[in-house]
């Protein structure tokens, strides 16, 4: 079993530039989530899932879109990068919300 | 509001001594108390949880002490290792309610 899986490991884009994080999980958790790691600043959620069709916001969502189709998927989507938005991208599953959470490896995107 | 006040912000031990990580929260629904381990290029991984039914639990040389009334709970990392060199993050939850609040993390350097 892979577990938790992010696509790419590294991006950089140009400010205003869209693109998608992918994640993708193979044990059948409901809960997924993404998070941010800036240094200094902890993990920061910006969105997450309790299952297929059901998204809501976290602490930092501005700026990123959700859905989720499937139990296995759910991408990130920058609609128009910022650098502000250069960050460790970390996505995250759990049988519930508030029990443990297994990370993916991350994606680090730097936004020039 | 920060949910969850971690510190310090970085750490020194000796091998061999004690690393000690302190928690405070405010949020006296919480009612799960996770540490998360994070290795560099890596996602953080679950180390040890505790739940406010008791004041204390043991995992190897790692412990977590709780204290409920103070709010606080802390990470003991006893006879600690080069190889327990680390980022360490402790995180809350209620359950049934909210997802995992992180605190900003604790870089440890574990030195020979």
């Amino acid at each position: 079993n892979a577990g938790v899986t992010q696509t790419p490991k590294f991006q950089v884009l140009k400010t205003g530039q869209s693109m998608t994080l992918q994640c993708a999980q193979d044990m059948n958790h409901e809960y997924m989530s993404w998070y941010r790691q800036d240094p200094g600043m902890g993990l920061r959620l910006i969105h997450y899932s309790v299952g297929a069709g059901i998204t809501d916001q976290g602490e930092v969502p501005n700026g990123y879109n959700v859905s989720r189709s499937t139990t296995e998927d759910f991408p990130l989507r920058l609609l128009s990068a910022a650098p502000s938005q250069t960050s460790v991208y970390f996505c995250a599953t759990s049988v519930r919300r508030e029990t443990e959470a297994f990370f993916g490896q991350g994606t680090r995107l730097t936004v020039v | 509001q920060q949910q969850v006040k971690q510190s310090p912000q970085s750490l020194i031990v000796q091998k061999g001594g004690i690393s000690i990580i302190n928690c405070a929260y405010e949020n006296t629904a919480f009612d799960y108390f996770p540490w998360y381990q994070q290795f560099p290029g890596k996602g953080p991984a679950l180390l040890i949880a505790i739940r406010p039914d008791v004041s204390e639990k043991k995992e190897g040389r790692f412990t977590i002490s709780f204290n409920k009334s103070a709010k606080q709970f802390s990470l003991h990392i006893m006879d600690s290792q080069p190889g327990d060199s680390a980022t360490y993050f402790c995180a809350a939850s209620v359950s049934g309610n909210t997802p995992l609040v992180f605190g900003k993390g604790t870089r440890l350097s574990v030195i020979a």
